[in-house]
């Protein structure tokens, strides 16, 4: 079973449309992470979520919205897309350790 | 959580130990080291980690150093399948769950060759 798993694995798009990303986790874990890793591999936190609660916003636009319906869920979605949101998107979960993170395979958007 | 330094990339041939190091030398006392790689195209993947003590896995071996300013990671035998971004992060202990997040810098390429 995966742990962590995304869909869709690739998403293109025109600029300007809504698009949504999935992520579920049925590791029981209680706190997930969006992280967003543009074209130069820079990984970056976009926002964290414990138990449907918004915990972290790194200054992300407000295009980007997260919605947790559950603790097992934590979907992004995102309004009025634009070039430069073109990166690949990666849903994580942490466990017991503070720095021991679980992440999905990835959501490679590509925005034209 | 402090910043840490790694070398861009490194080489390693298929059998042999790759160790790859890591600068963290503004860490403080209740700051563990991570580590984690990334695997072409795949969501990164924890390795190991520890605060003062020398630490090994199925995966690694980490060599934390008395100062604790620096570290390094051992793949005992890599293979072509540890080709792949790696990356040290430091992290306090005291953002346990709901406020921990990573601070990925541009880690260390390693290259397995045959």
């Amino acid at each position: 079973d995966t742990a962590v798993s995304q869909t869709p694995k690739y998403l293109v798009t025109q600029m300007g449309n809504d698009k949504s990303i999935k992520c579920e986790q049925n590791l029981g874990h209680d706190t997930m992470y969006w992280y967003k890793q543009d074209s130069k591999k820079f990984l970056k936190i976009m926002f964290s979520y414990n138990n449907k609660e918004l915990i972290i916003n790194e200054t992300v636009p407000n295009r980007f919205s997260p919605k947790s319906p559950d603790k097992a869920h934590l979907n992004l979605h995102i309004n009025s897309l634009e070039l430069g949101d073109s990166a690949v998107y990666f849903c994580a979960s942490i466990g017991r350790l503070a720095g021991e993170q679980f992440f999905g395979p990835g959501t490679r958007l590509t925005v034209l | 959580d402090a910043k840490t330094t790694q070398p861009p990339s490194m080489d390693c041939a298929e059998g042999r130990a790759a160790n790859l190091p890591c600068n963290h030398s503004t860490i403080s006392g209740n700051e563990y080291v991570y580590w984690y790689r990334q695997i072409h195209s795949q969501g990164p993947q924890y390795i190991i980690h520890g605060l003062k003590n020398n630490e090994t896995n199925e995966m690694a071996s980490l060599i934390i150093t008395e100062d604790r300013k620096s570290s390094t990671l051992i793949l005992p035998h890599a293979t072509l399948r540890d080709t792949a971004v790696y990356y040290c992060i430091a992290i306090s202990a005291i953002n346990t769950g709901t406020a921990s997040k990573l601070t990925f810098g541009t880690g260390t390429r390693l290259q397995v060759t045959l």
